[in-house]
């Protein structure tokens, strides 16, 4: 059973580019978050999606962040006009939509940002 | 919205013997907390969580206690070994899908 996929692994982009990161939940999970991690900091959440559906976005910025998981294929996220501010490690997580432990997250390996 | 704060942010333990890390937390419905272990450059692995009906869980070496009403919980380690250097990060969530709001993590390193 592969585990969450997040790609790519490493990402730089110069200062106005736009990034795309993707990640794939485990099989059988509808559930997808996204967290931000700044160099020496905690995760910080951002969005929580299902398919086709935001369910909260409350950690997302206003402007120029924005996130889907459509009915087919990877959740992504999406940042324009990229600035030096949006380096860092970017996690997906997954959980069941169903049984005793719908609560429990399950991370990718995360995709590590850089801004030039 | 919740908060969740987290103590030591850095420790250092002698081989063999226990760590222990805390976190309080502010929102009384949080009820699902669970721990995450991340190496450098790696992804948060889940080692253990706690849900609110029960005061205690334990893993092996590893336990985690819950005071509801206190609102705080701690991590446990004993017998620590090198393989256990690594950050450590609590959360807090309202369980059922719902986000996690993490505590900022604590830097645990062991003495051979």
């Amino acid at each position: 059973n592969a585990g969450v996929m997040q790609n790519p692994r490493h990402l730089v982009r110069r200062r106005g580019q736009e990034a795309r990161l993707r990640c794939s939940p485990m099989k059988g999970h509808s559930h997808v978050y996204w967290y931000r991690q700044l160099p020496e900091e905690g995760l910080k959440f951002m969005v929580y999606l299902q398919k086709e559906n935001i369910i909260d976005e409350s950690g997302m910025p206003k402007e120029r962040f924005s996130a889907e998981f459509p009915k087919e294929g990877p959740s992504i996220l999406r940042i324009q006009q990229v600035v030096r501010g949006d380096s860092a490690a970017y996690f997906c997580a997954s959980s069941p939509s169903r049984g005793f432990s719908t609560d429990t997250q399950y991370f990718g390996p995360g995709t590590r940002l850089t801004v030039l | 919205g919740e908060n969740v704060e987290q103590h030591p942010s850095t420790l250092s333990v002698q081989e063999g013997d226990s760590a222990v890390i805390k976190c309080t937390y502010s929102d009384s419905a949080s009820n699902y907390f669970p721990w995450y272990k991340q190496e450098l450059g790696k992804r948060p692995q889940l080692i253990i969580d706690i849900r609110s009906n029960v005061g205690e869980k334990k893993d092996q070496r590893i336990a985690v206690t819950l005071n509801k009403t206190a609102k705080h919980f701690s991590l446990h380690i004993t017998e620590t070994q090198p393989e256990d250097s690594a950050v450590y990060f609590c959360a807090a969530s309202m369980g059922g899908n719902e986000k996690l709001t993490f505590g900022t993590g604590t830097r645990l390193t062991i003495i051979p």
